[in-house]
């Protein structure tokens, strides 16, 4: 079955600081892949996506994400954090194969301190 | 920025009861689903329709709910009789293809007492 893996639950930064948030996934076909973020009681907004070629991708905010297909990983990064970030963010991935719907992560809490 | 609109943003209804959930998806995309998220768990995919029809379904959605496209734009998802483990916040999404990437409405929050 096709799985996400968000291993923190919760992660606390400082303002200005790197920040890294992980997401493993399990699919038995060439996924594509996002990262959402969602505020509280909003909806929730795409950051970046991966579908194929340059596994690196840049998003908005100042995110950017490496697709590692021999990790089965896609961690999402930013270089400096700033308050506004605060925010749950959640992987999701898809495949054609499985009708293209998609499968989130449980998601990862962000606090960012000042 | 074109946008996948949500009406009502808060509903609260009574055990039993019957409601709709509306949407406004993107006009021009062509693959519509809803996903719902219980409070503190993960976003949950519930039916994905293409075409006029249901293309999947998740075992979430069973015989309770449906979905329909009256009317060219709006895309509705419907409980028939609400449990109270139907209290969530519903999530409604098109896109005009994958690799397009999924575009979420901000969500209706349903409440059964």
């Amino acid at each position: 079955a096709q799985s996400v893996t968000q291993p923190d639950i919760h992660i606390t930064v400082s303002e200005g600081a790197s920040l890294e948030l992980r997401c493993n996934y399990s699919y038995g076909a060439t996924p594509y892949l996002f990262w959402y973020v969602q505020s509280p009681g909003q909806g929730l907004q795409l950051l970046l996506k991966y579908f194929s070629g340059d596994t690196l991708v840049q998003g908005i905010k100042g995110f950017e994400a490496e697709f590692k297909r021999s990790q089965s990983s896609f961690n999402l990064r930013k270089p400096s954090v700033h308050w506004s970030d605060a925010a749950e963010y959640f992987c999701a991935v898809g495949a054609r194969e499985y009708g293209n719907k998609l499968v989130f992560g449980a998601g990862t809490i962000l606090r960012v301190k000042s | 920025e074109p946008e996948v609109t949500q009406t009502p943003s808060h509903q609260v209804t009574q055990m039993g009861q019957e409601v709709i959930l509306r949407c406004v998806p993107i006009s021009n995309h062509l693959y519509f689903y809803w996903y719902r998220q219980i409070l503190g768990q993960k976003v949950e995919f519930l039916v994905s329709f293409y075409n006029n029809e249901i293309s999947e379904k998740s075992e979430i959605f069973d015989d309770q709910f449906s979905v329909e496209r009256p009317d060219g734009s709006n895309f509705t998802l419907k409980i028939r009789s609400t449990k109270l483990e139907d209290s969530a916040m519903y999530f409604c999404a098109s896109t005009m293809g994958e690799s397009y990437g999924y575009t979420f409405g901000s969500g209706t929050r349903l409440t059964v007492v």
